[in-house]
C-alpha cells in the first residue's frame, strides 16, 4: 500500500528566507511524486513531478525537490519565499500502475513581510 | 491555458436542492475523469471515478445515490449533488490524467479544475 505524510501541517517564513516543506512517502515499487499548490479557493496546480529520472526535479517558481529513495523522501525547497507563495501546498504519490492519486494532508505555507 | 474547465465556481442553494457541477476536458477526450471532495482546512479525498460510458467507480463511503456521476461524453463529466444538506458543503474538484489518460500513466500529472464551493444553506 502507498501512503503519503507531510510531516508539518504549517509552515511560517519570512519573506526573502528559504521554505522547506517535508514529504515521506511509503510505496512497495518505484513511486511517481508530486507536489501541487493551492491557492484559497481555487484548483490545484502543478509544481514539479519526480518520475524516476533525475532525482533532483525542477519546479515552476523557483521551487525544486530531490528524491531520496534512502529516506522514502521527497521535500520541496525555495532558496527564497515571495509572499505570493503563500498557498496550501500537497505532496502526492501516484499508485501502481497510476490509477489512484493519493494525497498528503497538506502544508500551509505563511510567509511573513 | 486551462485544460480542464469546472463550471459553476461557486454555488449558493437551499437545503433539500440539487446541484449539478460540470467538469470539461478541453484539450483532450478523456475517457476517465475524477472527482474529489475537499473539507476546509483538509486535503483531497478522492470521492469517485468516473468512467465514460459505463458506471462511475465510487469510493468507499461516498453515497452512490447521493452523488450522481455522468460521463455522457468524452470530454464532459458532471457530478450532481442531490437533495443537498449543509453537510454537504465543501470544495469539489475535478481533474483527468496527462495525455495518456486513458492508461492513467504512472508519471503523467494530473490537471485539476480550479474547483466549485458549494454552500448549502
Amino acid at each position: 500500500a502507498q501512503s503519503v505524510t507531510q510531516l508539518d501541517s504549517h509552515v511560517s517564513v519570512s519573506e526573502g528566507t528559504p521554505v522547506l516543506l517535508r514529504c515521506n512517502y511509503s510505496s512497495s515499487y518505484s513511486p511517481s511524486l508530486f507536489w501541487y499548490v493551492q491557492h484559497p479557493n481555487k484548483g490545484l496546480q502543478l509544481l514539479l513531478k519526480y518520475t524516476s529520472a533525475a532525482t533532483l526535479v525542477k519546479g515552476i517558481n523557483g521551487f525544486e525537490a530531490e528524491f531520496k529513495k534512502s529516506e522514502t523522501s521527497f521535500h520541496l525547497t525555495k532558496p527564497s519565499a515571495h509572499m505570493s507563495d503563500a498557498a496550501e501546498y500537497f505532496c502526492v504519490v501516484r499508485s501502481t500502475g497510476g490509477f489512484k492519486t493519493i494525497f498528503g494532508a497538506g502544508t500551509r505555507l505563511f510567509v511573513k513581510a | 491555458g486551462a485544460v480542464v474547465s469546472q463550471h459553476p465556481s461557486w454555488v449558493i442553494c437551499k437545503s433539500g436542492t440539487s446541484v449539478k457541477i460540470e467538469c470539461r476536458s478541453l484539450d483532450f477526450q478523456a475517457t476517465t475523469m475524477f472527482w474529489y471532495r475537499q473539507f476546509p482546512k483538509q486535503s483531497l479525498m478522492l470521492m469517485a471515478t468516473s468512467n465514460e460510458g459505463s458506471k462511475a467507480t465510487y469510493e468507499q463511503g461516498v453515497e452512490k445515490d447521493k452523488f450522481l456521476i455522468n460521463h455522457a461524453s468524452l470530454t464532459l463529466s458532471t457530478l450532481t449533488v442531490t437533495s443537498a444538506h449543509p453537510e454537504d458543503s465543501s470544495f469539489y474538484i475535478c481533474s483527468r490524467g496527462g495525455v495518456l489518460a486513458d492508461i492513467a500513466a504512472t508519471n503523467q500529472p494530473q490537471h485539476f479544475g480550479d474547483g466549485t464551493r458549494l454552500s448549502i444553506l
